[in-house]
């Protein structure tokens, strides 16, 4: 069965910083990785997606993450911190199941200090 | 572009009461539907999915149940509320096929007292 690995319930950085959120995934089946926010009371936005083909994927407000399936971790990482970037952050892995449910990690809560 | 709206966005409802959620999705055909729950200072949480109309697929045994009356449109109620259902409530959809990334609606926020 599929499982996700969030290492860090809570990362702090300054602005301006490097971002680098840790997951590691558990899968029997080549993985379809998400990575997703949340802000504070709002539905969580999908940052980005690893399906196949390239293992540095990009997303939006300027994140990335690498698939390295020899180490079964798909980081989420951002060269520079910003105050915005202070929410919530979730890894998840598709479910190689019928009806392709999601597993998600327990998440990230980042906080961005001046 | 597809639009997912929930309501209401947030719910105070005493304990033994009824509840009704409702969730819809605009611009897509048959979609997969899923509700969330977050408890306070926890993740994530699948308590149902749906991959068409009447079909209902419950991941944990509780007083909440759900439903999907018409394609586009999910459901989740109880019949009384429990403390413990008090948390937000995520509805999510995704395209039927290949691709497996979930989009989600904006939330519902209940308060059990």
């Amino acid at each position: 069965a599929q499982s996700v690995t969030q290492l860090g319930s809570h990362v702090s950085v300054s602005e301006g910083a490097l971002v680098l959120l840790r997951c590691n995934y558990s899968s029997s089946v080549p993985p379809y990785l998400f990575w997703y926010v949340q802000y504070p009371n709002q539905g969580l936005q999908l940052l980005l997606k690893y399906t196949t083909g390239a293992t540095l994927v990009k997303g939006i407000n300027g994140f990335e993450a690498e698939f390295k399936k020899s180490e079964t971790s798909f980081h989420l990482t951002k060269p520079s911190a910003h105050m915005s970037d202070a929410a919530e952050y979730f890894c998840a892995v598709s479910d190689s199941g019928g009806y392709n449910k999601l597993i998600f990690g327990a998440g990230t809560r980042l906080a961005v200090h001046p | 572009s597809q639009t997912i709206h929930q309501w209401p966005a947030t719910l105070v409802q005493p304990v033994g009461s009824p509840l009704s959620l409702e969730c819809t999705v605009e611009g897509t055909s048959n979609p997969n539907l899923y509700w969330y729950r977050q408890a306070a200072g926890r993740g994530l949480q699948l308590l149902f999915y749906s991959v068409g109309i009447g079909q209902i697929s419950s991941e944990v045994p509780q007083n909440l149940s759900a439903s999907r009356p018409q394609d586009r449109q999910f459901i989740l109620s109880s019949k009384k509320l429990l403390l413990s259902d008090s948390g937000f409530y995520l509805c999510a959809w995704r395209l039927t096929g290949g691709r497996r990334e979930q989009y989600f609606g904006p939330g519902t926020r209940l308060t059990v007292t």
